[in-house]
């Protein structure tokens, strides 16, 4: 069974500093690792993505992410966050290589940045 | 925007009766995906469909089911509505590839938010 953990429910940051949104997985064999973003009354939007090669990640909006495979993690990061970030983030997660299409959502973190 | 439409918007429906959700798939993608997101849950998927046939399901009971027509649009189908159906309907659609499914990358319409009264 796959699955995702976002331990934060919530996250506050101050316009100008860095935000860190925490996320770690669980999946047989190795992961496709994926990061959403949620605005109010939206859709999740795409904002990068894991499969394979250099452990960093670089992805929309000046966001990117760090792949750890013996932590198990992919955190999502952004050296200067902005008021405009603020939304409910979502890592996923699937088998890269499976007839298993189903991607496993974590619960989501809620992205506060203060002007 | 992604080009993933979804219709309705909103949707209010009692205990027991049936409702359709509709999905229109970007240009050029093949495979649509639904997912149900409870309030303050993430996405959870129900199933998935490429050339016209499901391939993939998650943990629903089977009064969830669906279709897809050959222009690749989709239908969400919910039969004997029960107050815990109350949820955000996402459709994404994306491109499978047969050679590999590097690029399932998914894209999301807005949602249905479907109340069970």
């Amino acid at each position: 069974a796959q699955s995702v953990a976002q331990p934060e429910d919530q996250v506050n940051v101050a316009e100008g500093n860095p935000l860190t949104v925490k996320c770690t997985y669980s999946v047989s064999g190795n992961p496709y690792l994926f990061w959403y973003v949620q605005y109010p009354n939206r859709g999740l939007q795409f904002l990068l993505k894991y499969i394979t090669g250099d452990n960093l990640v670089k992805g929309s909006y000046g966001f990117e992410a760090e792949f750890n495979k013996s932590q198990t993690s992919f955190h999502l990061k952004k050296p200067s966050a902005l008021v405009s970030d603020s939304a409910l983030y979502f890592c996923a997660v699937r088998p890269l290589f499976s007839n298993d299409y189903k991607l496993s959502f974590g619960a989501g973190t809620t992205v506060t940045v203060r002007a | 925007e992604t080009g993933v439409t979804q219709s309705p918007t909103h949707l209010i429906k009692t205990r027991g009766q049936q409702v359709t959700l509709r999905c229109s798939s970007q240009s050029g993608h093949n495979t649509v995906s639904w997912y149900q997101q409870a309030l303050g849950q993430g996405p959870q998927f129900i199933f998935q469909y490429y050339r016209e046939e499901e391939n993939g399901r998650g943990n629903f009971p089977p009064r969830f089911s669906g279709l897809q027509f050959p222009n690749y649009s989709s239908e969400l189908n919910v039969n004997a509505l029960e107050l815990d159906d109350s949820a955000l309907y996402l459709c994404a659609s994306s491109l499978h590839r047969d050679r590999g499914r590097e690029d399932e990358k998914l894209f999301f319409g807005s949602g249905t938010q479907l109340s069970v009264l």
